[in-house]
């Protein structure tokens, strides 16, 4: 019973690089997420997934690229790392009715230097 | 504007005390209201799920209220134990809409102390 699983958990990069985090949710859930934390802010919804190959912008998606060829997985790539997007990135995932809430992964804590 | 405001931001007691932690909302129109706890270094997992006709659900020992006519939630913890150390999130769902109607407060953090 994997769930859902981030990696890699802990990133150190530099600005400028590009940067990809990955998600993958052994559920089939039709619904994915990508979050970030950040101290004072809370949770904000970059990217979200109703299915496979469809996409749609969050409350900050600048910056960030996701895609999503098949149903389990949804990665998010940092095109181009900057300083303020060092965060802890959740995704998350939930199936069609949504009624057991959010399934979140363990996160995937990224330090741009 | 939807926001959900929680309070307080961060509370100590010691164990075996009560506490409750509040969630006040304004989203319109108003589908459900969760409680998630986030242990540190972990996602957030899911307490309790309170829709507009319920005032009461119970968890355990953790017990949420919700009063949809002065759009308050509360979360009360009886008995704390240490493991109840945590951030408490409050998530509200708008009605409708897309999926990215989920409006976050941005948290409780609870230390619970021997």
């Amino acid at each position: 019973d994997a769930g859902i699983t981030q990696s890699p958990r802990y990133k150190i990069t530099e600005t400028g690089r590009q940067v990809t985090l990955m998600c993958h949710q052994t559920w089939s859930h039709s619904y994915m997420f990508w979050y970030r934390q950040d101290l004072g802010h809370g949770l904000r919804l970059i990217y979200y997934s109703a299915a496979a190959d469809i996409t749609d912008k969050g409350e900050v998606p600048d910056g960030y690229v996701v895609s999503r060829s098949k149903t389990e997985n949804f990665p998010l790539t940092l095109e181009s790392a900057t300083r303020s997007q060092t965060s802890v990135y959740f995704c998350a995932s939930h199936g069609s009715g949504g009624g057991s809430g959010l399934f979140f992964g363990e996160g995937s804590r990224l330090t741009v230097l | 504007k939807n926001q959900v405001e929680q309070s307080p931001q961060s509370l100590i007691i010691l164990e075996g005390k009560n506490c409750t932690l509040q969630c006040n909302y304004t989203v319109s129109p108003f589908s459900n209201l969760r409680w998630y706890k986030q242990d540190t270094g972990r996602g957030p997992v899911s307490l309790t799920i309170m829709t507009f006709s319920e005032n009461t659900k119970s968890n355990g020992r953790y017990t949420a209220t919700l009063d949809a006519d002065t759009k308050q939630s509360s979360l009360h913890i009886t008995a704390s134990q240490l493991s109840d150390s945590a951030s408490y999130i409050c998530v509200v769902t708008a009605y409708g809409g897309s999926q990215g109607n989920l409006i976050f407060g941005k948290g409780t953090k609870l230390s619970v102390k021997p």
